[in-house]
C-alpha cells in the first residue's frame, strides 16, 4: 500500500492567518491526491481533488499544490469554520489510503 | 439534495454477525460506485472496499477482503457492509462514502453517509 505522511500532526491558528499542510507519498502518484475536512462526530467532506481542483461550492482560500510526491494544502485567511482535521488522501492505486490527519486548532 | 443515510449505531458482542446499510437518495443509485471506510481513533481512516450497485461488482483491500462482505440491492437504493463473526478489534465508526472517477484511474469520495458506531465488546 501506499504510504501517506501529512505534517504537522496538529497546528495551532487564529482567524485571518494562513496555513499550509503538507503531505508525503512513498511513491509518485502523479496529481491523484484528494483533500477532506472532517469536524468533531461528522463525516469528511471532499475539499480538492486530483491535487488542485477545488471542489464546486467549496471557498476560494482553500487550494492545493504538488504532484508526485509531495503535495500541499493552503488556507488562506481562516474563518473560525475552518478549524477542524484535515485528512489527504491517494486515488493512484488500490486500495486508497490516507494520510494521519492535521487537526487545525485555533490560538 | 443527494443523501447517503446509514443505519444506527450497534453495540454487539465478539462472535456474533452484523449488516449496517447505507440507503441512497436523490441520485441514480445504480451509476456509481459505492464504498466503506473505517475510521479508528488508533488507524485514522482506512478503506474496506466499494461495490457497484448496477451489477454488484466488488472490490476490497487486502486488509479487509475475507473480513467483511460488501453488498447491494438496487431495488431499494442500499449497500450493506457485514460481518460474520465480529472481533473486539471491529471497533469503529463505519462511513460509507459515494465514489467518482475523475479520470481514468483516480478516484474521489463526493458524498459521505452519517456514519454508523460499531461497539464490539464482551
Amino acid at each position: 500500500d501506499i504510504q501517506m505522511t501529512q505534517s504537522p500532526s496538529s497546528l495551532s491558528a487564529s482567524v485571518r492567518d494562513r496555513v499550509t499542510i503538507t503531505c508525503r507519498a512513498s511513491q509518485s502518484i502523479s496529481k491523484s491526491l484528494n483533500w477532506y475536512q472532517q469536524k468533531p462526530g461528522k463525516a469528511p467532506k471532499l475539499l480538492i481533488y486530483a491535487a488542485s481542483s477545488l471542489r464546486s461550492g467549496v471557498p476560494a482560500r482553500f487550494s492545493g499544490s504538488g504532484s508526485e510526491t509531495d503535495f500541499t494544502f493552503t488556507i488562506t485567511n481562516l474563518q473560525p469554520e475552518d478549524f477542524a482535521t484535515y485528512y489527504c488522501q491517494q486515488s493512484y492505486s488500490s486500495p486508497p489510503t490516507f494520510g494521519g490527519g492535521t487537526m487545525l486548532e485555533i490560538k | 439534495e443527494v443523501q447517503l443515510v446509514q443505519s444506527g449505531a450497534e453495540v454487539k458482542k465478539p462472535g456474533e454477525s452484523l449488516k449496517i446499510s447505507c440507503k441512497g437518495s436523490e441520485y441514480t443509485f445504480t451509476d456509481y460506485w459505492i464504498g466503506w471506510v473505517r475510521q479508528t481513533p488508533g488507524k485514522g481512516l482506512e478503506w474496506i472496499g466499494i461495490v457497484f450497485p448496477g451489477d454488484a461488482i466488488t472490490r476490497y483491500s487486502p486488509s479487509f477482503q475475507g473480513q467483511v462482505t460488501i453488498s447491494a440491492d438496487k431495488s431499494i437504493s442500499t449497500a450493506y457492509l457485514q460481518w460474520r463473526s465480529l472481533k473486539v478489534s471491529d471497533t469503529a465508526v463505519y462511513y460509507c462514502a459515494r465514489h467518482v472517477a475523475y479520470s481514468r484511474s483516480s478516484w474521489y469520495k463526493d458524498v459521505w453517509g452519517n456514519g454508523t458506531t460499531v461497539i464490539v465488546s464482551s
